[in-house]
């Protein structure tokens, strides 16, 4: 069965400073992995994905996330973070229907 | 914009109704998920058509069903209406790739925001 924890409910940074998120799952395939980002009153937008591949993938507004087999890790990371990046960050793990299991979510504040 | 519609935005309704959640895909994608987003139980899977069947089921209530039609909108029934079951629902589509038949990324709709008092 496949699961994720994302660390840590809330995450606050300052405007320019690097953005951290973490993301373990655990599956007992090869995982399929994303990220989906929720603005207040929004559904959710994909971020960035990984299938198969480079370990390393970007996506849009300046994101990437490493895929670590070794750590079980998909850790989303921006250098610099904006104000319009204040949102809620979602990890998720493919599962064994073709459903997106997610992490509970991590809220980023950015302070100016 | 996901390209993936739902109706209405928002709905109020009162305990022991029934309601319809509606739902649009993405043009030409097969795939139509579910999913509830609450404060206790976060995002869970509740079902996925493709192409007009029913291909998988997750945490769904007995008295949630869902149908997908031929024109591949779906929706989602949800009765005897429970206080509990105040939340965000979501349908994602997703399109089938060539060769593996596999349904890799979905995209969100926007969300039908359910209110029962």
């Amino acid at each position: 069965a496949q699961s994720v924890t994302q660390l840590g409910s809330h995450v606050s940074v300052s405007e320019g400073a690097l953005v951290l998120l973490r993301c373990n799952y655990s599956s007992s395939v090869p995982p399929y992995l994303f990220w989906y980002v929720q603005y207040p009153n929004q559904g959710l937008q994909l971020l960035l994905k990984y299938t198969t591949g480079a370990t390393l993938v970007k996506g849009i507004n300046g994101f990437e996330a490493e895929f670590k087999k070794s750590e079980t890790s998909f850790h989303l990371t921006k250098p610099s973070a904006h104000m319009s990046d204040a949102a809620e960050y979602f990890c998720a793990v493919r599962g064994s229907q073709g459903n997106l299991i997610f992490g509970k979510g991590t809220k980023l504040s950015v302070k100016p | 914009d996901s390209g993936v519609t739902q109706t209405p935005k928002h709905l109020i309704t009162a305990t022991g109704q029934r309601v319809t959640l509606r739902c649009s895909p993405r043009s030409g994608d097969l795939s139509v998920y579910w999913y509830q987003q609450s404060l206790d139980q976060g995002l869970q899977f509740l079902i996925h058509y493709y192409n007009g069947e029913e291909r998988a089921k997750g945490n769904i209530l007995e008295r949630f069903s869902a149908q997908q039609f031929p024109d591949l909108h779906s929706e989602l029934n949800l009765s005897s209406l429970e206080l509990g079951d105040s939340a965000l629902y979501f349908c994602a589509s997703s399109p089938t790739q060539r060769g593996t038949g596999l349904q890799e990324t979905q995209y969100f709709g926007p969300g039908t925001r359910l209110l029962v008092l």
